[in-house]
């Protein structure tokens, strides 16, 4: 699976949109793009995932740059609960089993 | 509908020791993977199950041993503990099967302590 760069952290005021940068230059036809968040002391939670197009669901939108070697993670109205550790993971298609985890993307929403 | 669930909670155990972990997955779903996360990283990949027969296994010492029942439920074994070990396992399910890209679902977790 490729790999993905993100931002060790960063901070966000409440009410207001999150983006969240992750990198992976080197992402192939076949493989998607997961968003991924850990609450402190929980199980990793699904948010969005995509191939090409943009996508949105109730909890974020996904904006996938046209060459695919980038994407933003948007929490449109970021709330106190949405502090958490984000993950972009790469992950292919015929590869249904595993999730690769790097460090993540700590966010922190401030009052 | 339930989510994964996963028990105990948390355990101590010391070193040398034996362990048993359980998840039950999502009703439905019938892959089951276990991840190992410790603090401060992210989660790293044991095992996956499908339909019982183990599909995928991470770079992990053959300390670490998993299976899944026909209800589609699984158990971690781990043997000879380390101080290493201490860690949160985590369970994830999702529908499975051969090239299908689908969600994992993860439980709570087990915490383990090795003392």
């Amino acid at each position: 699976d490729a790999k993905t760069t993100q931002p060790t952290s960063m901070d966000c005021a409440e009410g207001r949109a999150a983006n969240l940068p992750c990198n992976h230059s080197t992402i192939s036809g076949n493989e998607y793009v997961y968003w991924y968040r850990q609450i402190h002391s929980q199980g990793p939670q699904y948010i969005i995932h995509g191939l090409k197009n943009n996508e949105t669901n109730e909890m974020a939108s996904l904006i996938i740059t046209e060459d695919r070697k980038s994407s933003t993670l948007i929490l449109p109205h970021a709330t106190l609960r949405d502090t958490a550790v984000y993950y972009c993971i790469v992950r292919s298609r015929s590869n249904d089993y595993k999730l690769s985890f790097g460090a993540g993307t700590t966010v922190t929403v401030r009052a | 509908d339930a989510g994964v669930t996963q028990s105990p909670t948390h355990l101590i155990k010391t070193r040398g020791q034996q362990v048993t972990l359980r998840c039950s997955p999502i009703s439905g779903h019938k892959s089951v993977s276990w991840y190992q996360q410790v603090l401060g990283q992210g989660p790293q990949f044991i095992f996956q199950y499908y339909e019982k027969e183990e599909r995928g296994r991470g770079n992990f010492p053959d300390r670490f041993s998993a299976r899944q029942f026909p209800n589609y439920s699984s158990e971690l074994n781990v043997n000879a503990l380390l101080l290493g070990d201490s860690a949160l396992y985590l369970c994830a399910s999702s529908l499975g099967g051969t090239g299908l890209v689908g969600e994992q679902f993860f439980g709570p977790g087990t915490r383990l302590t090795v003392l």
